[in-house]
């Protein structure tokens, strides 16, 4: 009955490095959604996935910024050549469908600092 | 971009006084969310409250929301100390964005004992 989890909780990293975020939702639940919160405000969408493929990619600032399905259940959030302007908190949702309502989920968020 | 904009940014209050948080919006919505955020438990879905609704009531919360204005408030009676979190609209849009919810800067409530 485990929740959202997210892994690394917290990762430091140096401007210019690649990083990885996990996400594992809910088991059963097929919508996966990737936030990013900086400090002081609320989170901002970045990404959506409806099983395995991204149904909403709007909110990817930029081509550094890339996620990934495979399986329909753990989520990647990958970051390539990173800047500074990157550190905040990705939080990760996941709802059972999203084709209609359903509650988001959302798991306790990575804590990205790039140097 | 954040369509929700909350106000106050933050409120301070004694237990047991009533708190009232509000947030406006620029787009039409099929829904709206309140969420609350704390350090010990992330963020944490409160009430949904559709397009078609003016009010709805959870517990100690009541929402109201006016399309007309494109505007939200959210009322906790007796407040608490543990009610003490950032508290957030978020708007979903429905159709084709389901789900991808546009939150706004949220409002910082302090419950003092």
């Amino acid at each position: 009955g485990a929740g959202v989890s997210q892994t690394p909780s917290n990762k430091v990293t140096e401007k210019g490095k690649y990083v990885e975020l996990r996400c594992d939702p809910i088991s059963g639940h097929t919508a996966l959604y990737w936030y990013r919160q900086s400090l002081g405000q609320g989170p901002e969408f970045l990404i959506y996935f409806q099983g395995t493929g991204a149904a909403d990619d709007s909110g990817l600032p930029n081509d550094r910024f890339f996620a990934v399905r495979p399986e329909g259940s753990v989520s990647t959030l990958k970051i390539q050549r990173t800047e500074r302007g990157d550190s905040a908190v990705y939080l990760c949702a996941s709802s059972l469908s999203g084709e209609t309502y359903n509650e988001q989920f959302f798991g306790p968020g990575t804590r990205l600092t790039v140097l | 971009s954040q369509q929700g904009e909350e106000d106050p940014q933050a409120l301070s209050i004694q237990e047991g006084e009533n708190a009232t948080m509000n947030c406006s919006y620029k787009t039409s919505i099929n829904n709206l969310q309140w969420y609350r955020q704390n350090s010990g438990r992330g963020l944490v879905h409160l009430i949904l409250i559709r397009s078609n609704e003016r009010e709805k009531h959870s517990g100690r919360l009541r929402v109201t929301l006016d399309t007309s204005k494109k505007s939200s408030s959210l009322l906790i009676t007796a407040s608490r100390a543990a009610d003490t979190a950032s508290y957030f609209c978020a708007t979903d849009a429905g159709g084709t964005s389901y789900g991808k919810l546009t939150f706004g800067q949220g409002t910082i409530l302090t419950v003092h004992p």
